[in-house]
């Protein structure tokens, strides 16, 4: 139990362009889901704390407007990279604490890597 | 502020030895919580081993165990028995009081035969 996917798992696209990765917990209920951004042999950054039902909690430099979160389910987050740019290219990852287990039970989906020409 | 340090350059181990991956960690946090994660190269995030601030014993976990000196604030991980396949990333991470993950640089091993 406790598997969480991310769709799709690698994404090229032109500049310009918006990309929606979508993050579902596939067994379980997930109140707060986290989105990860981590760049070619660097560690994971954490980007927003996504809550069901409101509105998500970004970190300290991260443009929401640009990274837009929509967790509109408890099995479902979305991050759509807005205007993508070749800077934005990088591996995204999220997790999903799951909704009846202690705080420190989170789940990582496999990624999705995005590439941005 | 949270901050997870992990200083050690890549490491060759060869098969059937032990390694030791060093972290340390600085919190205010009385509660908080410690984690290591293995990143192969295909990048999912596969959890090893957790580490409550209020465990009274370190950590095991097969292969894995987690060598917690609180008042040293470090959290090194070693893996007993390396197989080919523990070749990899781990990174050293520490929850803290509202559930957000801070991540360590990471460690590269890479196991010989």
């Amino acid at each position: 139990g406790a598997v969480v996917s991310q769709h799709p798992s690698r994404v090229i696209c032109k500049s310009g362009t918006s990309v929606k990765i979508e993050c579902r917990s596939l067994d379980f209920q997930a109140t707060t889901m986290f989105w990860y951004r981590q760049f070619p042999k660097q560690s994971l950054m954490l980007m927003a704390t996504s809550n069901e039902g409101s509105k998500a909690t970004y970190e300290q430099g991260v443009e929401k407007d640009k990274f837009l979160i929509n967790h509109a389910s408890l099995t479902l987050s979305t991050l759509t990279v807005t205007s993508a740019h070749p800077e934005d290219s990088s591996f995204y990852i999220c997790s999903a604490r799951h909704a009846s287990r202690g705080p420190d039970e989170q789940f990582f989906g496999p990624g999705t890597r995005l590439t941005v020409l | 502020a949270q901050k997870i340090t992990q200083t050690q350059p890549g490491m060759f181990v060869q098969e059937k030895e032990a390694v030791t991956l060093d972290c340390t960690y600085d919190t205010s946090d009385p509660s908080y919580g410690l984690f290591w994660y293995k990143q192969p190269s295909s990048g999912e995030m596969i959890f090893l081993i957790y580490q409550g601030s209020y465990d009274q014993q370190n950590a095991t976990e097969g292969r894995y165990s987690l060598n917690f000196q609180k008042a040293r604030k470090s959290a090194n991980l070693v893996i007993s028995a390396s197989q080919l396949g523990d070749s990899a990333m781990y990174f050293c991470a520490m929850r803290s009081g509202n559930n957000r993950l801070a991540f360590g640089k990471g460690n590269q091993v890479v196991v010989i035969p």
